[in-house]
């Protein structure tokens, strides 16, 4: 079965840390033409795209809001994408998903995961 | 940066009518990254369409896109109940993904 299934996601006190997973199973993690992604929405709010990682984890990058706090990685062994979330801020709060890039010619998000919650609070 | 701007914020229609949702760029962008997105309450988003007009995989074809340059159009020919939900357009460019803030499609 084709899927993402995020994991890691709870409360935390602010300037903390969280370590999101998210396993991918059902097809080859490591195709040319799949990047990964993380995705988040704040309670009530719209999608924010946060992060990407190339299929082979050579190339990143991130949205404005997180650069220099998250980080995203892959292991290609473990078909896992993981997010490191440093210095956390109220403002991170949301249900964090990671989601498939399918290049050529879709180039469209076409797999995403059920979503992970997290809660920066005192 | 590319901000995508979507109208209405909220569409009251019935069962049965038409759906037209709009979705602006603030700049020229390629059309083959312009992509629309559903997403119901409590579940993950679903990709609708993307390169702005090609329908993915199960979509019913009462949806449609269409648009270029800096203006879309997300069209739902004739609404059925499961189709109330909040639609998000979404570009991709520069290494990174811009999504609009969601129109809110209910039933009137």
């Amino acid at each position: 079965q084709v899927q993402l299934v995020e994991s890691g996601g709870g409360v935390v006190q602010p300037g903390r840390s969280l370590r999101l997973s998210c396993a991918a199973s059902g097809f080859t993690f490591t195709f040319y033409n799949y990047g990964m992604h993380w995705v988040r929405q704040a309670p009530g709010k719209g999608l924010e795209w946060v992060a990407l990682v190339s299929y082979d984890g050579s190339l990143k990058y991130y949205a404005d809001s997180v650069k220099g706090r998250f980080t995203i990685s892959r292991d290609t062994a473990r078909n896992i994408l993981y997010l490191q979330m440093n210095s956390l801020r109220a403002e991170d709060t949301a249900v964090y998903y990671c989601a498939r890039w399918i290049g050529d010619p879709f180039d469209a998000f076409d797999l995403w995961g059920q979503g992970t919650m997290v809660t920066v609070s005192s | 940066e590319i901000v995508l701007t979507q109208s209405p914020g909220t569409l009251s229609l019935s069962p049965g009518e038409r759906a037209a949702l709009s979705c602006r760029a603030s700049q020229s962008v390629r059309s083959s990254y312009f992509a629309w997105y559903q997403q119901k309450p409590g579940q993950a988003p679903r990709l609708l369409i993307y390169g702005a007009s090609s329908r993915a995989t199960g979509i019913p074809d009462r949806f449609s896109g269409s648009g270029s340059g800096t203006d879309f159009t997300l069209t739902i020919s004739r609404l059925e109940p499961e189709d109330f939900a909040v639609y998000y357009c979404q570009y991709y460019g520069d290494s990174r993904g811009t999504f609009g803030q969601g129109t809110k499609l209910e039933i009137k």
